[in-house]
C-alpha cells in the first residue's frame, strides 16, 4: 500500500513552454502533498506544501507564479512549470502523507525535466 | 535553525557492515526516518525510529538513536551491491508544519 505515482517520468520541452507534472496517491487519500526539487548530487529542496482544496504554501524564494500548484482532490496534485527555461531543468519529486502509520511521507518516483 | 547533517560519502566492500551517521538539531520530532534513493528514482522509506527508542532492528538494518547527543545512525549488515544508493536521514521540523528536514544524503558505494 501507500503508493505515489508521478507522470510523466521524463519530459523534454522547449524554452518558453509550460509543463505539467501530476502526482497521484494510488491507494490512499493524501491529506497533504509536497513538491520537491533536487539538483544533481544534492538533497531535496522543498518547494511547496499543498492541501486539497486550498492554496499551496510556497517556501521562501520559490515563485508561485512560476510553479503553479493545484491540489484538486485528495489523490491528485499537479505542478505546472510555466514559461520554462533551461535553469528550471531539474528532478522534481512529490510526496504525500496520509497513508502511513508513522506519519511518514511516501514519495513518487520523480520527474526529470529538461528544458532546451 | 533546524538542521540535519550527514557525511557525504561512504565506501565499503561487499559483505562488510556500513554505518551511516546523522546529527540533528530539533529534538521535538516524534519519529526519525531513513530514506534510500537509487539513481534516477524517488525516495523509498527504509525504516524509522520512534524518538523514545534507543535502537531498532529490522533484518539487516539497525538504527541507533542517541537523543542526548542528537545522533542517529543506520547500520547495514552484510552490505550488498544492491545497497549502493544515497541514504537520507530526516525528521520533522518544529511547529507541526509537516515539513521534513533532510540531511544532505550519504552516497554509499559498495565494492565487489
Amino acid at each position: 500500500g501507500a503508493v505515489v505515482s508521478q507522470h510523466p517520468s521524463r519530459v523534454i520541452c522547449k524554452s518558453g513552454t509550460s509543463v505539467k507534472i501530476e502526482c497521484r496517491s494510488l491507494d490512499f487519500q493524501a491529506t497533504t502533498m509536497f513538491w520537491y526539487r533536487q539538483f544533481p548530487k544534492q538533497s531535496l529542496m522543498l518547494m511547496a506544501t499543498s492541501n486539497e482544496g486550498s492554496k499551496a504554501t510556497y517556501e521562501q524564494g520559490v515563485e508561485k507564479d512560476k510553479f503553479l500548484i493545484n491540489h484538486a482532490s485528495l489523490t491528485l496534485s499537479t505542478l505546472t512549470v510555466t514559461s520554462a527555461h533551461p535553469e528550471d531543468s531539474s528532478f522534481y519529486i512529490c510526496s504525500a502523507t496520509g497513508g502511513g502509520t508513522y506519519n511518514e511521507q511516501f514519495f513518487g518516483p520523480g520527474t526529470r525535466l529538461t528544458v532546451l | 535553525g533546524e538542521d540535519v547533517e550527514q557525511s557525504l560519502f561512504l565506501s565499503v566492500r561487499e559483505g562488510d557492515s556500513s554505518v551511516i551517521n546523522c546529527t540533528y538539531t530539533d529534538s521535538s520530532s516524534t519519529y526519525l526516518y531513513w530514506y534510500k534513493q537509487e539513481p534516477g528514482a524517488g525516495l523509498q522509506l527504509l525504516t524509522y525510529i520512534f524518538s523514545n527508542m534507543d535502537m531498532k532492528q529490522d533484518q539487516r538494518l539497525t538504527v541507533l538513536l542517541n537523543k542526548k547527543d542528537k545522533h542517529l545512525s543506520l547500520r547495514i549488515a552484510d552490505t550488498q551491491t544492491g545497497d549502493s544508493a544515497i541514504y537520507f536521514c530526516a525528521e520533522y521540523g518544529s511547529g507541526n508544519t509537516g515539513k521534513l528536514i533532510f540531511g544532505q544524503g550519504t552516497t554509499l558505494q559498495v565494492k565487489p
